[in-house]
């Protein structure tokens, strides 16, 4: 059965760290990809996709992916985190018409 | 606001009672899904609607489970007798079919159930 996996359920990091969340999956075919934000108290919100082409995508908020095929992977990462950014990250995976979530990893960041 | 809506946020009630949510997706929208979300995880895909055809179902939705979209509009999701693992974050999404595939799917806030 096709899964995803987020390799972290949580994470401590202080301001202006260096971020990197891991997501694998299990399917051999053609996939979009996704990672999603829940900050706290609000709903799940777009973060960033990859649908096809350039393997690296940069979405909102100085955060970018890199899809590595080869891997069944596609890790979310950002080079200096601010509190902010603490919220729970969700990486998606799309597979025909229904979307497979990772369990989630909560991301705390100390001012 | 033209986000997707849920009502009611929040729903307590005692095992053994129906209860039933609503979803209004954003207008343009085709397509319409119900995940369920617990603690600790990440949202289990339900069903989905395209317009008023609802086109699968998961094995995870048990007889006690049916929802409707009537008019390829808002959607509704009943629970029948619940049960205390009926409690949960019940989310709604909606996206616009896009040919060539790359969905995009908008969430709304959803609505907490907890079963007494």
């Amino acid at each position: 059965a096709q899964s995803v996996s987020q390799h972290n359920h949580h994470v401590i990091l202080s301001e202006a760290a260096s971020l990197e969340l891991g997501c694998n999956y299990s399917y051999g075919g053609t996939v979009n990809l996704f990672w999603y934000v829940q900050y706290p108290g609000q709903h799940l919100q777009l973060l960033l996709k990859y649908f096809s082409g350039d393997p690296l995508v940069k979405g909102i908020k100085g955060f970018e992916a890199e899809f590595i095929k080869s891997k069944f992977s596609f890790n979310l990462r950002k080079p200096s985190v601010q509190w902010s950014d603490t919220a729970e990250y969700f990486c998606a995976v799309n597979i025909n018409y229904q979307l497979i979530w990772g369990a989630g990893t909560k991301l705390i960041i100390k001012p | 606001d033209t986000g997707v809506s849920q009502d009611p946020r929040h729903k307590i009630t005692k095992r053994g009672q129906n209860v039933t949510f609503r979803c209004d997706p954003i207008s343009e929208h085709n397509r319409l899904y119900w995940y369920r979300q617990t603690l600790g995880q990440g949202p289990e895909f339900l069903t989905y609607f395209q317009n008023e055809a609802q086109l699968e179902k998961s094995r995870l939705l048990s007889d006690r489970f049916s929802a409707e979209r009537p008019k390829g509009s808002f959607s509704t999701l009943e629970i029948q007798r619940t049960e205390q693992g009926d409690s949960a974050m019940y989310l709604c999404a909606s996206s616009l079919l896009a040919s060539g595939g790359g969905v995009e799917q908008f969430f709304g806030p959803g609505t907490r159930l907890t079963v007494l």
